[in-house]
């Protein structure tokens, strides 16, 4: 199916492990993001990838990893995880530089880090 | 530093009446401005834009209106509707930078 999907929705894990949240865009979109929602703080912005093999750090890229290898993947990896990282992650794609540039978001993995 | 704004968390108005939802915008570089819709356990959906050349797009009964010398932008809905019920995000787009900046967003009520 055509669009983005994110794996996994719900994520448990401990503070000190790994953790890897998957992103998949059909569209072939060259800009890719991810974002972290919290209450009161809205959608702020951990990385984000202009192409394969180009990614930028946004607002708050500390404790994370992004890698782009292929055009339709964006994971995202917390190397270890900290309580503070609890949150709902979404991916997005768009085509930035093509009129508005809206974005495409999956529709979220929620982590919950113990 | 948050550059986007949204500084009322909430707002609720009756079936049929007007929702205004505001955002607030510290940098002068932004060149597009969106508004996104969001439903509990799904991920936000664009709803309408407007380019920082112009000062009011409108879509329907979505309308948003830009004040730059202000800084300031506006989302107006009429009528509402319960199904408008959703948290509203507003973003902006810099000229410059290849990404996009949100505000903490707003959760319109709208009640029958």
């Amino acid at each position: 199916d055509a669009g983005i999907t994110q794996s996994p929705r719900y994520k448990i894990t401990e503070t000190g492990r790994q953790v890897t949240l998957m992103c998949h865009q059909t569209w072939s979109h060259s800009y890719m993001f991810w974002y972290r929602q919290d209450l009161g703080h809205g959608l702020r912005l951990i990385y984000y990838s202009a192409a394969a093999d180009i990614t930028d750090k946004g607002e708050v890229p500390d404790g994370y990893v992004v890698s782009r290898s292929k055009t339709e993947n964006f994971p995202l990896t917390l190397e270890s995880a900290t309580r503070s990282q609890t949150s709902v992650y979404f991916c997005a794609s768009s085509e930035l530089r093509l009129d508005t540039g809206e974005l495409f978001f999956g529709e979220g993995s929620r982590l919950t880090v113990l | 530093d948050q550059q986007v704004k949204q500084n009322s968390p909430s707002l609720s108005v009756q079936e049929g009446r007007i929702s205004i939802l505001n955002c607030d915008y510290t940098n002068s570089m932004f060149d597009y401005f969106l508004w996104y819709k969001k439903y509990p356990a799904e991920g936000p959906t664009f709803l309408i834009s407007i380019s920082s050349i112009k000062d009011k797009n409108e879509d329907g009964r979505f309308t948003v209106f830009l004040n730059k010398s202000a800084k300031h932008l506006s989302l107006h809905i009429v009528p509402s509707q319960p199904g408008d019920s959703a948290v509203y995000f507003c973003a902006a787009r810099g000229y410059n930078n290849n990404d996009m900046r949100f505000g903490a967003g707003t959760r319109l009520t709208v009640k029958p």
